[in-house]
């Protein structure tokens, strides 16, 4: 049984370029959540997606948008990087009906130059 | 607002030792509590969930606590190994409208010294 895989692994962009990332959840889920890690902190919340739409939001800017695809897999997609955009990006699902227990995937490690 | 700290910061500790990580939260209405452990720059690795309803979870190891009613909860790691050495994260779901969004302290990174 797969858990959450993200892909790519690493990333190196450039100030004011655009980045996809991806994301399929553990089989079994249909919600998937996106959180931002800078360094030597905690995970932050970007936004949460289930039924194909974004059932809620943290507090980042509409740079940062996603998509729910059928098969429940997720994109998320920063436009017009910033230095600070700089982060892992980790991907985590649960099951709708559940007890809010994620499950997080191996994360994407961006890096903007 | 939900708000999640995690003391201490940084904890340096020779083998063998048994140690206490502290989290404590500012809205005991939470569903439940999650522990997880990060080594550098990977993922989320879940290590226990304790149910609001529960007042104690074990996995080898390891023992949570959880008493809402003071918005604690510590992690004990009894008889610790150099393999133990991580960042170890404590988060709770906080609730509104159709989603649940994960709210995590900033960590504890433990090196266990051999």
């Amino acid at each position: 049984d797969a858990g959450v895989t993200q892909s790519p692994t690493h990333l190196i962009k450039t100030r004011g370029q655009q980045v996809t990332l991806r994301c399929s959840p553990k089989s079994g889920h249909d919600t998937v959540s996106w959180y931002q890690q800078a360094l030597g902190q905690g995970p932050q919340f970007i936004f949460q997606y289930y039924e194909e739409e974004e059932r809620q939001r943290g507090n980042f800017p509409d740079r940062f948008s996603g998509h729910q695809f059928p098969n429940y897999s997720s994109e998320l997609n920063v436009n017009a990087l910033l230095l600070g955009d700089s982060a892992l990006y980790l991907c985590a699902s649960n099951p709708r009906a559940s007890t809010y227990e994620q499950y997080f995937g191996p994360g994407t490690r961006l890096t903007v130059t | 607002k939900q708000e999640v700290t995690q003391i201490p910061a940084a904890l340096s500790v020779p083998e063998g030792e048994n140690l206490v990580l502290n989290c404590s939260f500012t809205d005991s209405a939470i569903y439940n509590l999650q522990w997880f452990r990060q080594d550098p720059g990977k993922g989320l690795t879940s290590l226990l969930l304790i149910q609001s309803s529960q007042r104690e979870q074990t996995s080898g190891r390891l023992n949570a606590s959880l008493d809402k009613s003071s918005g604690r909860s510590t992690l004990y790691i009894a008889a610790s190994q150099p393999g133990d050495s991580a960042t170890y994260l404590c988060a709770v779901p906080e609730v509104s409208g159709y989603g649940n969004k994960l709210v995590f302290g900033a960590g504890t990174i433990l090196r266990v010294k051999s």
